[in-house]
């Protein structure tokens, strides 16, 4: 099925670990977003693609890097992962370039503990 | 500056109206609105482009006040396939910019 397609689905790491969540989709979208889903505090944006070649920091980037691949791909990482980046992550795409003319399509989400 | 939503959270009966608000304190270019249901992704449900706009889709639909600064979802009718959290997320800055979710209205339908 065509869409947003993240991995791992669930991944528990122990503190000062790296890891890096894989994105890709398949809609020949330009613009790729990573949020992070906190209890209470709705999704907030760590970083962003809004072409390929391009990345800009959201608003929760410490500690968090990104790597816009190719087109498809958006990979999100993690280099020492602390108990504060708890949560669950979220790829997003959509088809304007960095912007909000047109709907966001989600992936699954990744949910992510740090012991 | 992360739109405001309101209520927090609802509780419904099947075939109940409901009315969920989102303001902000800056200008707002479009409003889009997502609903997620538990343990899933958020959907697209419509966007917003144009001050005194308004959409539907099935039996929910929203309006958007430009001068206002605020948007409001309806759903009329409410069926148990209506519960999840409801987000509306409106651009940064210009409409070319991520969008900035509010943190959501959590929406429940019983029998």
């Amino acid at each position: 099925n065509a869409g947003v397609t993240q991995t791992p689905k669930f991944q528990v790491l122990k503190t000062g670990q790296s890891m890096t969540l894989q994105c890709a989709q398949d809609m020949n979208h330009n613009s790729m977003y990573w949020y992070r889903q906190d209890p209470g505090m709705g999704l907030r944006l760590i970083y962003y693609s809004a072409s390929e070649g391009t990345t800009d920091k959201g608003e929760v980037p410490n500690g968090y890097n990104v790597s816009r691949l190719n087109k498809r791909e958006f990979s999100l990482r993690l280099e020492s992962a602390a108990p504060s980046q708890t949560s669950v992550y979220f790829c997003a795409s959509t088809s304007h370039g960095g912007g909000s003319y047109y709907g966001y399509t989600f992936g699954s989400g990744t949910r992510l503990t740090v012991v | 500056q992360q739109p405001v939503q309101s209520p927090q959270a609802v509780i419904l009966r099947e075939g109940e109206d409901a009315v969920i608000n989102c303001s902000s304190s800056k200008a707002l270019y479009s409003v889009h609105w997502y609903r997620q249901k538990h343990g899933e992704a958020p959907v697209f449900l419509m966007i917003l482009l144009k001050g005194g706009e308004q959409k539907g889709h099935e039996k929910i639909s929203a309006s958007f006040n430009e001068k206002k600064q605020q948007s409001s979802l309806y759903l009329t009718a409410s069926q148990l396939s209506y519960s999840g959290t409801y987000f509306c997320g409106t651009p940064h800055n210009s409409g070319n910019t991520p969008l900035v979710f509010g943190k959501g209205t959590r929406l429940s339908v019983i029998a």
